[in-house]
């Protein structure tokens, strides 16, 4: 049959906004999470972390949030520049899946894009 | 410090050939996990190895395999390739005390025709 790309949601800012990045989590039980940026061409790198005993992380320009009672984590990345326009993934550990880290479940992606 | 190299980058076979990739993880890291990035499915586990052991393994066909030497460096195969096996394939590499930090290669770009 015919595949379907993902549609991926869309977030577009102008240049010295800030930009609010959200994600839904699926396993309440999940107590790591992580986002990373992909930039075309390229593997996802690491942005910010944030375990499930802690609410807010902040990092350089960014925030992550994390709201266990809904299952939701958003990603804040203050004076958004063009350089930030990548597609944004959240990641969940699945420790159920077995052995001490299980594996990383990742969100479908936002892609920012920054006008300049 | 080398981030996570993957060779080759780029890569085209046809309908049932087989194919291997490799992965070098940071020095250090001894735990590799593969990924599959696709349009339509997104970024999904394969499976993980540690100490040349698979730990955790995903929801692939068997065609999928893949091993871990005793210096951390990662091969994964792919057997009898399908079409839908077009894709991005990532490695991921993380330390023994800090597994969730998972440090993304590049990928192999591998097209099936």
């Amino acid at each position: 049959g015919e595949s379907v790309g993902l549609h991926l949601p869309t977030l577009s800012v102008q240049e010295g906004d800030n930009s609010i990045i959200n994600c839904a989590y699926s396993n309440s039980a999940s107590d790591y999470f992580i986002w990373y940026k992909q930039e075309s061409g390229k593997g996802p790198q690491f942005i910010i972390d944030i375990r499930s005993n802690m609410d807010k992380r902040q990092g350089q320009r960014v925030t992550v949030l994390l709201n266990k009672t809904v299952k939701h984590l958003s990603l804040q990345i203050a004076a958004t520049q063009p350089g930030d326009s990548a597609v944004y993934f959240c990641a969940e550990n699945n420790r159920n899946y077995g052995g001490s880290q299980g594996n990383l479940i990742f969100g479908k992606g936002t892609k920012l894009s920054v006008k300049p | 410090k080398a981030g996570v190299t993957q060779t080759p980058r780029y890569l085209i076979k046809t309908r049932g050939q087989q194919v291997t990739l490799s992965c070098s993880p940071i020095s250090g890291h001894r735990s590799v996990s593969w990924y599959q990035q696709t349009p339509g499915q997104g970024l999904q586990f394969l499976f993980e190895y540690f100490s040349e052991t698979q730990r955790n393994k995903g929801n692939f066909p068997g065609r999928f395999s893949g091993r871990q030497f005793s210096n951390s460096r990662s091969e994964m195969n792919v057997s009898t390739l399908e079409l839908g096996d077009s894709a991005l394939y990532l490695c991921a590499s993380s330390w023994l005390d800090r597994q969730e930090t998972q440090y993304f290669g590049p990928g192999t770009r591998l097209l099936v025709l």
